[in-house]
């Protein structure tokens, strides 16, 4: 089975400035996705980025990007410029290219993220 | 507008007494899935339904039932509801397909006491 783990259950930046949220996963497959979703105080789950394990190049969004580092099974999150609205929750996912119908996410345990004004 | 809905939003009901929460999405897609979210464990899968009539048990589906008569619809029902079922419960939709994005519904917050 697949696990996903985020090590920083809080994490505090200054507005404008950048900040990196952690995820690892572990899976013996070979193609897969991974997700970063954002949940703000409204409980919505948005998702803000999207990267597919068979692509190098690793994915943007504007001021989302992230590393992505398949030998090590790493996936982080970088936010650029951060602003006070980026204060959420963010959840990492994982969801297998082998999932026969069942498109599971695989979620992390979060990491709160605080915007210092 | 596309979007996943459920009700109620809000709920808090007493050991035992069953209670349905619905889900209902209109962007005609194949596959819904059930979340329950609990501080420190992340989201888990309780159960998924790839279609009509075709329903599977996802990591936590103790305590739980769906049903999947219709395309749009997937109610989650909890027949004899215990306190350790109080949490926050989202819905999902996508089409079938892993490079399909999932649509969340705005969750539904649990309570029972």
């Amino acid at each position: 089975a697949q696990t996903v783990t985020q090590s920083q259950p809080e994490m505090s930046v200054q507005e404008a400035e950048t900040v990196t949220l952690s995820c690892t996963y572990d899976t013996s497959e070979s193609d897969y996705y991974l997700f970063w979703y954002k949940q703000p105080p409204s409980r919505q789950m948005i998702l803000v980025i999207r990267q597919e394990a068979y692509k190098q190049q690793n994915a943007t969004e504007n001021r989302f990007s992230v590393n992505f580092q398949k030998a090590a099974k790493s996936f982080s999150l970088k936010i650029s410029d951060s602003q006070l609205g980026d204060a959420a929750m963010y959840f990492c996912a994982y969801r297998s290219a082998f999932g026969f119908g069942n498109e599971k996410l695989t979620f992390g345990t979060g990491t709160r993220l605080t915007i210092i004004p | 507008e596309a979007q996943v809905t459920q009700n109620p939003r809000y709920l808090i009901t007493v050991t035992g007494k069953k209670l349905t929460v619905t889900c209902s999405q209109n962007m005609n897609h194949e596959y819904m899935s059930w979340y329950r979210q609990d501080p420190g464990l992340g989201l888990r899968q309780i159960y998924y339904s790839m279609n009509v009539e075709v329903t599977d048990k996802g990591d936590v589906p103790e305590g739980y039932k769906v049903s999947r008569k219709e395309k749009r619809n997937f109610p989650l029902i909890l027949e004899s509801p215990s306190p350790n079922q109080t949490s926050l419960y989202f819905c999902a939709s996508s089409f079938t397909g892993t490079s399909y994005e999932q649509y969340f519904g705005p969750g539904t917050r649990l309570t029972v006491t």
